[in-house]
């Protein structure tokens, strides 16, 4: 069976301007999340969309937005790039939204430079 | 203060050692709790859910102790492909998921 699936692997753009990248859940996950990992840091939480709606949102500016479409895929749009916004990001997929032991399975992220 | 605080290592051990990893967290409300591994330039993958009772799985034994705010990882007889960063990570599920994640722990294992 196919893992969560991120498109693309990697990126380099220039600051200011704008990037979207994609994720595709296990089959049969309805809840995608979205984590950011900067070099010598854990991930750190930026949504969770389940049923294509929006259920938690962690401490990132507005330039940040997300969406999940009816196939539970799920794409995460940043605006007004900065260097800071350098990172790997994750994509982690749940059966549900709510259950506190469920297990996330992550793809294997998008690492973007920001130049 | 960080959420969840972790040794950030390098833990340098030889094959065979047992090695321990700690990690500490500052809410109360965490609800469920996890060591995720991830390696150089890969995705976390889970490790295992770590339970009040503690729990064991072959070489790896979690305990958690709700009351100091404690969790810990143990692992046995250390091998070569044990060599990763280990990453201490919370669920506060207040009405959705919400993994909060240590900085992590570098394990290096030699021959």
């Amino acid at each position: 069976d196919a893992g969560v699936t991120q498109s693309p692997t990697h990126l380099i753009k220039t600051r200011g301007q704008q990037v979207t990248l994609r994720c595709s859940p296990i089959s049969g996950h309805k809840s995608v999340s979205w984590y950011q990992q900067v070099l010598g840091q854990g991930p750190q939480f930026i949504f969770q969309y389940y049923e294509k709606e929006e259920r938690g949102r962690g401490n990132f500016p507005d330039r940040f937005s997300a969406r999940q479409f009816p196939n539970y895929s799920s794409e995460l749009n940043v605006n007004a790039l900065l260097l800071g916004d350098s990172a790997l990001y994750l994509c982690a997929s749940s059966l549900g939204a709510g259950a506190s032991q469920e297990t996330q399975y992550f793809g294997p992220g998008t690492r973007l430079l920001v130049l | 203060r960080k959420e969840v605080e972790q040794d950030p290592g390098p833990f340098n051990v030889p094959e065979g050692a047992t090695v321990a990893f700690n990690c500490t967290y500052s809410n109360s409300a965490s609800q469920s709790f996890f060591w995720y591994r991830q390696d150089c330039r890969k995705e976390p993958k889970l490790l295992m859910s770590v339970y009040s009772s503690g729990n064991e799985d072959g070489r790896f034994t979690a305990q958690l102790n709700r009351a100091s705010q404690y969790i810990s990882l143990l692992i046995r007889d250390s091998k070569l492909s044990d060599s990763a960063t280990y990453l201490c990570v919370v669920n506060r599920n207040t009405g959705f998921q919400k993994l909060v994640f240590g900085t992590g722990t570098r394990l290096l294992v030699s021959p």
